[in-house]
């Protein structure tokens, strides 16, 4: 099995809003990633986990906050959003160290109104 | 910094025709290289990677890839296309995080169109 899932398939907030977009991974991986994408647009790295400790966090604004509760699961709490925050959020994981190529999830559409 | 180049924003090929995609990549070391595909609204399927050993190398669908070091290219090929490759493809370049995976930085993705 090498699916990554994640909920919601869209989601649709106010910038007063509190939510949390989920990513679960069933293949043993230990290293999980956000990736943000706009439209037209590669996807840009957010955060790593490995081990489910943050070992990367590409300077991303404090109105995301990730969170990795376990081996399997990655969350990543949204709050106080902007506008231009709308975009698609991939999740993906992989194998942590060398020579293991990344898993994506089909992504959460995220509108901020 | 690692950096990824796929000069290509659109290619329009017609159903059975050949096609090929362009990536060049910048990496000080040995580049850990990855192809993927991303239909409309979806997530990103990986079609091939290439780390060591043979240059060319064979990915789902038909694709295969040939790895350059002298022209740092990771070039992407299918001798022909079926209507259900119209996606758009993106190259990438993998930077090791030590204990942690690697790193993707990603090319700016090449759409592909597919004429019947």
């Amino acid at each position: 099995d090498t699916e990554v899932t994640q909920t919601p398939k869209h989601l649709v907030m106010g910038m007063t809003n509190k939510k949390s977009l989920k990513c679960e991974q069933h293949m043993g991986h230990r290293a999980m990633y956000w990736y943000k994408q706009k439209a037209k647009k590669p996807p840009e790295l957010m955060f790593v986990y490995s081990y489910e400790k943050l070992s990367i966090n590409e300077s991303v604004p404090s109105r995301f906050s990730p969170e990795c509760p376990n081996s399997s699961l990655l969350n990543l709490h949204l709050h106080a959003l902007q506008p231009e925050d709308s975009a698609l959020y991939l999740c993906a994981s992989s194998h942590p160290g060398r020579n293991y190529e990344q898993y994506f999830g089909p992504g959460t559409r995220l509108t901020v109104t | 910094a690692q950096s990824v180049t796929q000069p290509d924003i659109h290619i329009t090929v017609s159903e059975g025709a050949s096609l090929e995609l362009r990536c060049n990549y910048s990496y000080g070391a040995t580049p850990y290289l990855f192809w993927y595909v991303q239909s409309p609204g979806q997530g990103l399927q990986l079609l091939l990677k290439y780390f060591s050993g043979d240059t060319l190398v064979q990915g789902i669908k038909g694709f295969e890839a040939e790895f350059k070091r002298s022209q740092s290219s990771f070039n992407l090929r299918k001798p022909s296309v079926h209507w259900s490759d119209a996606a758009e493809y993106f190259c990438a370049v993998g930077a090791i995080i030590e204990a942690a995976g690697n790193k993707l930085t990603f090319g700016g993705g090449t759409r592909v169109l597919v004429k019947p």
